[in-house]
Order: structure tokens, then sequence, then C-alpha cells
């Protein structure tokens, strides 16, 4: 199975501010990685496809990049309802993983 | 759109099915997924399966205990939950091919 290791676990941040999150994959997931954001009772919102592709209607703050096992998304300029747990995931080999997700505080 | 039903409350030991149903978009030739998450924890995929049923995972921790399936005539998706345990406990996700198009969700509860 291929690992997802996010860092770092919590993150706290002012608005404002530009804030990053890595992943880390044990194997190369190619291009097949997303990220998302997910409320508490509220359905994961996809961020990023495709390891740097926009989902329609998503603020341009928010940004993906990286290649092969290393990714980050970054988010521009923190905004009082980016508070959210964030998760990256690839779907390039079964069975398809998350990881553990990286909680983000506004301050 | 993807719609699931089916939720509610199981008693450990027992059985539950979850349906999925598309509106508006079929589900065409796309793998479908479900995908849950347990009170307070990640995101956890469960199990996917591909037009007409032809090739179907699931993930290890299932222990042979849920079966996905599908009715592609009728753009549905479903998951029979079997010998349900107390951490079967969340909220299940249909998920299209490509995760960007997610359901609103489904509680499953099991508690005696």
């Amino acid at each position: 199975d291929i690992r997802m290791t996010q860092s770092p676990s919590t993150l706290s941040a002012s608005i404002g501010d530009r804030v990053t999150i890595a992943c880390q994959a044990s194997q190369d997931v190619r291009t097949f990685l997303n990220w998302y954001q997910h409320k508490p009772g509220e359905v994961p919102k996809v961020l990023i496809y495709g390891v740097s592709n926009l989902e329609s209607g998503v603020p341009s703050r928010f940004s993906g990049g990286g290649s092969g096992t290393h990714f980050s998304l970054t988010i521009d300029s923190l905004q009082p309802e980016d508070s959210a747990t964030y998760y990256c995931q690839q779907y390039a080999d079964l069975p398809y993983t998350f990881g553990q997700g990286t909680k983000l505080e506004i301050e | 759109h993807l719609v699931e039903s089916g939720g509610g409350l199981g008693k450990p030991g027992g059985s539950l099915r979850l349906s999925c149903e598309a509106t508006g978009v079929s589900f065409d030739f796309d793998t479908m997924n479900w995908v849950r998450q347990a009170p307070g924890k990640g995101l956890q995929w469960v199990a996917s399966v591909t037009y007409r049923d032809m090739f179907i995972h699931y993930a290890d921790f299932l222990e042979g205990r849920f079966f996905i399936s599908r009715d592609d005539t009728r753009d549905s998706m479903f998951l029979q939950m079997n010998s349900l345990r107390a951490d079967d406990t969340g909220t299940y996700y249909c998920v299209r091919a490509g995760f960007r198009d997610w359901g609103q969700g489904t509680l499953v509860t099991v508690s005696s």
C-alpha cells in the first residue's frame, strides 16, 4: 500500500499569512494526487486535482505542486473560512489512500 | 449529483445496505467508490467497482464483510454491509472516479 504522510499535523496561522502543507508518498503516484478541504458536518471539498489543477470555484489563493513522491498545498493570504482539515490523497494505485490530515487553525 | 441513502442504526453483527444514485449525470463507464470517515478520524477508501462489476476492490480492513455492486441500467451503486462492527460507524460517501465528485454522505451508526 502507498502510505501518504502529511506535515504538519496541526498548523496555526493568522489572517493574511501564507501556509504550506506537505504530503509525501511512499511510492511514485505520478499525477494522481488530490487535495481536499474538510469542515465538520460538510462534504470533503476538492481543492486541487491532478497535483496542480485548481478545481472550479475554488479561490486562486489555493495552489498545489510537486511531483513523484513529494507534493504541497499552499494557501496564500489566509482567510477565516480556510479553517478546516486538509487531506492529500493518491489514486494512482489500489488501495487508494489518504494522508492523516492537517488541521489548520486561524488565530 | 450523487445521492446516498440507506444509512441509519445497525446492530453489531447485523447488516445494512447503502445505495448511491446518480441524478442528472450517468455513471457512464466511470469506476465508482465508497469512502468513509469515522467520527474524529480521517478519510478512508472502502471499495471500488468498475462498469458492470467487472473489477471490484476492497480495503483490507473490511475482512470480507462488505460487498460492493452497481446497476448501470439505473446508475446506481450499492454497499452491502454485513457483520457490522462498532468501528464501521461513520459517514459513507459515494465518489466517482477521479474523486472530484462526491455525494453528500449517509451516516451509519453501529450500536446495540
